[in-house]
């Protein structure tokens, strides 16, 4: 079981905005350590899309955003579109580990 | 560009071992922190472990630790995991990753295609 949760699913139809939360603790997040994102589609693999909370690599639409608050980091999709259809990820550091998230499908409508 | 090309994976029996082999190229391989991540069939992704740039300090998920041993040749510009006394819960994609820093504690900024590894009696 993953110390960073996240919603099993979540769903949008094109155009909508749809968020992702990933919760963790005082032991990562809550700790000061930086929350990255990923996204991956079936059989390939991860992809950076947002590091350090908020930053976007080069060549990531600008639909993708993240944010933090408290123990929580959190990724916004906006406008969303049906390539975005994915697994995401968030990951952290925790007692001097790497950790995943749970991981979020996203289903567009 | 950063090119990350794992090998080695295939089918083995419980108890016995493999090794997975990642070649690096496209970058300067001695400055970063690698990674080795996990993906048991439909399910999530598992970070196994971390070696630093100099192959100095390495770190372990708790659930192979004594078991696998993860090793480095900057001069070849490979990443291997050894793997001993499989057990069948260890069967998925195994993807190599670079770190974006020297110690792996950033993000895995570059992946490999994956590699799976089946174990079964």
């Amino acid at each position: 079981q993953s110390v960073l949760t996240q919603p099993p699913s979540v769903s949008g139809a094109p155009g909508q905005r749809v968020t992702i939360s990933c919760t963790g603790n005082s032991t990562n997040i809550g700790a000061g350590y930086d929350v990255h994102w990923y996204q991956q589609f079936p059989g390939t693999a991860p992809k950076l899309i947002i590091f350090a909370f908020t930053n976007r690599p080069l060549g990531v639409p600008e639909r993708f955003s993240g944010s933090k608050s408290g123990t929580s980091a959190s990724l916004a999709i906006s406008g969303l579109q049906a390539e975005d259809e994915a697994e995401y990820y968030c990951q952290s550091y925790d007692n001097s580990l790497t950790v995943f998230g749970t991981g979020t499908r996203v289903t567009v409508l | 560009q950063v090119q990350l090309v794992e090998s080695g994976g295939g089918v083995v029996q419980p108890g016995r071992s493999l090794r997975l082999s990642c070649a690096a190229s496209g970058f300067t391989f001695r400055n970063f922190g690698m990674h080795w991540v996990r993906q048991a069939p439909g399910k999530g992704l598992e970070w196994v472990a971390v070696i630093w740039y100099d192959g100095s300090e390495q770190s372990y998920v708790e659930s192979v630790k004594g078991r696998f041993t993860v090793s480095r040749d900057n001069s070849k510009n490979t990443v291997d995991l050894l793997m001993n006394s499989l057990r069948v819960e260890d069967t998925a994609v195994y993807y190599c990753a670079r770190d974006s820093g020297f110690y792996g504690a950033g993000t895995l900024d570059n992946w490999g295609q994956g590699n799976l590894v089946a174990v079964s009696s």
